[in-house]
């Protein structure tokens, strides 16, 4: 059964600082990996999705990247800005259907 | 462009009560599907459907049914509701299941179950 693991569960930060959010997951034969943001009461809103055969993919100041050999994936954020406090979610397809979800890290940018 | 729309946004019932949970999409897409997320579990898929005609179980599908209206619907039922469904619903969308396109959200429907 596929398992996804996003630590630590959350991270405060000052403004301009760049970060890495990390996501692990225990099966490697995935379809792709997407990260999500949901803010407060919202719904989820995707960021960037990774394809199986892909090493990374960018937009603005997202980047993320993906080893699927190592079941590991990176969201790295430049110069965090107090309008990207959100929580971020990690979620893999496997050969199902399905997303697998992890449970999210609460960042939260102080100006 | 409305993307995903869920309604209502907020229903309080009361134990044994049942009610339908609507979602619409506007995009087209295939496959849709109902979630519900819990403090500390994370998002879990409660059914979803490939296509139009077609629904599947996913990983918590006990106590609820769903519908899939035609292409743009797919309603979820809780027939009995039991204070353990107390969460957030979820509805998602995407093009098709294998298409490498995201998943598009609805803003969700807080339920309290007293």
């Amino acid at each position: 059964k596929q398992e996804v693991t996003q630590i630590p569960a959350a991270l405060s930060v000052p403004e301009g600082e760049n970060l890495v959010l990390n996501c692990s997951f225990t099966d490697s034969a995935i379809y792709n990996l997407q990260w999500f943001r949901q803010d407060p009461g919202k719904g989820l809103t995707s960021l960037l999705l990774i394809q199986s055969s892909q090493r990374e993919q960018t937009s603005g100041r997202l980047n993320a990247s993906l080893d699927k050999s190592s079941g590991r994936s990176t969201l790295y954020i430049a110069a965090s800005q107090p309008g990207d406090s959100a929580t971020y979610l990690c979620a893999v397809q496997g050969g199902s259907e399905k997303l697998v979800f992890g449970k999210g890290m609460k960042l939260t940018v102080n100006p | 462009n409305a993307g995903v729309t869920q309604t209502p946004k907020f229903q309080v019932l009361k134990t044994g009560q049942s009610m339908t949970l609507q979602c619409a999409q506007d995009m087209n897409h295939n496959s849709m599907y109902w979630y519900r997320q819990d403090p500390g579990m994370g998002l879990r898929l409660i059914y979803y459907s490939a296509s139009e005609g077609t629904t599947d179980k996913g990983e918590v599908p006990n106590g609820y049914n769903v519908s899939r209206l035609n292409k743009r619907e797919f309603s979820l039922r809780l027939e009995s509701a039991a204070p353990s469904q107390t969460s957030v619903y979820f509805c998602a969308s995407s093009k098709d299941s294998y298409s490498n396109q995201p998943q598009h959200f609805g803003d969700g429907t807080r339920l309290s179950i007293l």
